[in-house]
């Protein structure tokens, strides 16, 4: 059964404070990576989208891809109340052929 | 606001029940998804449909009955559901669906189904 993993939270950072969210795979295949952001109630946003090694920012957030030790992670700078929210980190690709969710971690900025 | 649209938005239905839920993808895209939510469970994929034919079928009971009529609509008919079915079914579309891609997916808000 491949995987992704996600600490269930709540994280919970102070307001302008720098969110890390982390998240592991265990199908080294896997080569595109996605961050999602889902609202309670609400269906996932794609936040960002991570395919190399390396790190990738867009804005306030940057996608961390390290395949040698299989995880992903998403830094949230400057965290605002809006960013509190589920963020779902799914894998696609290698021996699954499909797309595979975390269960999300829950992510609360206090003021 | 989302290219993706779903309906209804909430559903009740009772055990004997037969409804269809609706998705529609205005991106142009050719691969859709059928996704089960359950409270604290990951996403669940359920079906894969690329350029209309069924590609995915994540043993899925046969209670649920999707139909891909074209490459902008997808129907989830559903027959004598269980309260475990009771969840946020999301629908999702991509450019295509290939093993190993980069396609990203796009969700519509979701159908919220209650069996009783």
């Amino acid at each position: 059964q491949k995987e992704v993993e996600q600490n269930s939270g709540p994280l919970s950072v102070p307001e302008g404070a720098i969110a890390s969210l982390n998240c592991t795979y265990s199908d080294r295949g896997s080569q595109s990576f996605f961050w999602y952001r889902q609202y309670s109630g609400k269906s996932p946003e794609l936040i960002m989208s991570i395919y190399s090694n390396g790190d990738k920012e867009d804005g306030r957030f940057t996608a961390q891809l390290n395949k040698a030790s299989q995880y992903v992670s998403l830094l949230i700078r400057d965290s605002q109340p809006s960013d509190s929210a589920t963020y779902l980190c799914a894998g696609l690709g290698g021996s699954a052929s499909k797309i595979i969710f975390g269960s999300g971690t829950r992510l609360s900025i206090r003021p | 606001e989302t290219g993706v649209t779903q309906t209804p938005r909430h559903l009740v239905m009772g055990m004997t029940n037969k409804k269809s839920l609706k998705c529609e993808q205005h991106l142009g895209h050719n691969a859709m998804y059928w996704y089960k939510q359950s409270a604290k469970k990951p996403l669940e994929l359920m079906f894969v449909y690329n350029f209309k034919e069924q590609t995915e079928n994540n043993s899925v009971p046969s209670r649920f009955s999707p139909e891909c009529p074209n490459s902008s609509h997808l129907f989830l008919h559903l027959h004598t559901l269980q309260p475990e079915d009771s969840a946020l079914y999301l629908c999702a579309s991509s450019q295509s669906f290939t093993a190993g891609g980069q396609e990203t997916q796009y969700f519509g808000p979701g159908t919220r189904l209650l069996v009783l």
